[in-house]
């Protein structure tokens, strides 16, 4: 399973944008990038997904570079709610959905 | 109304009983699994159903058994509970096989 590499932690203020970055340096042209977070004592909640274009949804937005070896999770203006881990996760399109969570980026935003 | 649930969230128990937590979901979805967060809180895959098939079993110890009545609900039953059975343990469906997950609030099992 192709692997995905992000900071530990971030930090941010409140109403200001957020730029989680994720590398995936072995992805293959099948993967998708998908991305989830946990607020804390709860499930991974599905944020956004992307294959080769940028996307935008009512939660973020993903930026994916145009050699797709990395991405960028941003999120326009944070909230104290927006606090979470994020994770960046790799889905092969073509197997079942084995989804592999790696440690995630702990997000902290500040009032 | 809550998508996945399950039941118990909390689970204390001593080692060596049988213990079972339970999953269901509204959502009309074909696909069910389990996933276990353990206390470095790495989440990972134990099992899938698919139309209540097994379709991933991911190297779990044989104590762990998954049981799937129907498309809606997806039961795990541990037997002969161990110190290092504690986690959290999340439950999740998707529409189908390579569709997004919907993860249910956790169960945190501690065996003593």
């Amino acid at each position: 399973d192709a692997k995905t590499t992000q900071p530990n932690s971030m930090e941010s203020n409140e109403e200001e944008p957020v730029h989680l970055p994720c590398n995936h340096s072995t992805i293959s042209g099948t993967d998708y990038i998908h991305w989830y977070r946990q607020l804390p004592s709860q499930g991974p909640e599905y944020v956004i997904h992307g294959l080769t274009s940028n996307v935008n949804n009512r939660m973020a937005s993903l930026a994916i570079a145009e050699d797709r070896k990395s991405s960028t999770l941003i999120l326009h203006r944070a909230t104290l709610r927006d606090a979470a881990v994020y994770y960046c996760i790799l889905h092969f399109s073509g197997g079942y959905n084995k989804l592999i969570f790696g440690a995630g980026t702990r997000l902290a935003v500040h009032p | 109304d809550t998508a996945v649930s399950q039941t118990p969230k909390y689970l204390v128990t001593q080692m060596g009983n049988d213990k079972s937590i339970k999953c269901e979901q509204n959502l009309g979805h074909d696909t069910m699994y389990w996933y276990k967060q353990d206390s470095k809180k790495f989440l990972k895959i134990m099992f899938s159903y698919n139309n209540k098939e097994l379709i991933i079993n991911e190297t779990v110890p044989n104590r762990f058994s998954p049981k799937s009545p129907d498309k809606a609900h997806l039961n795990l039953h541990i037997n002969s509970l161990e110190l290092g059975d504690s986690a959290v343990y999340f439950c999740a469906s998707s529409p189908g096989q390579n569709e997004k997950l919907f993860f249910g609030s956790g169960t945190q099992l501690s065996v003593l």
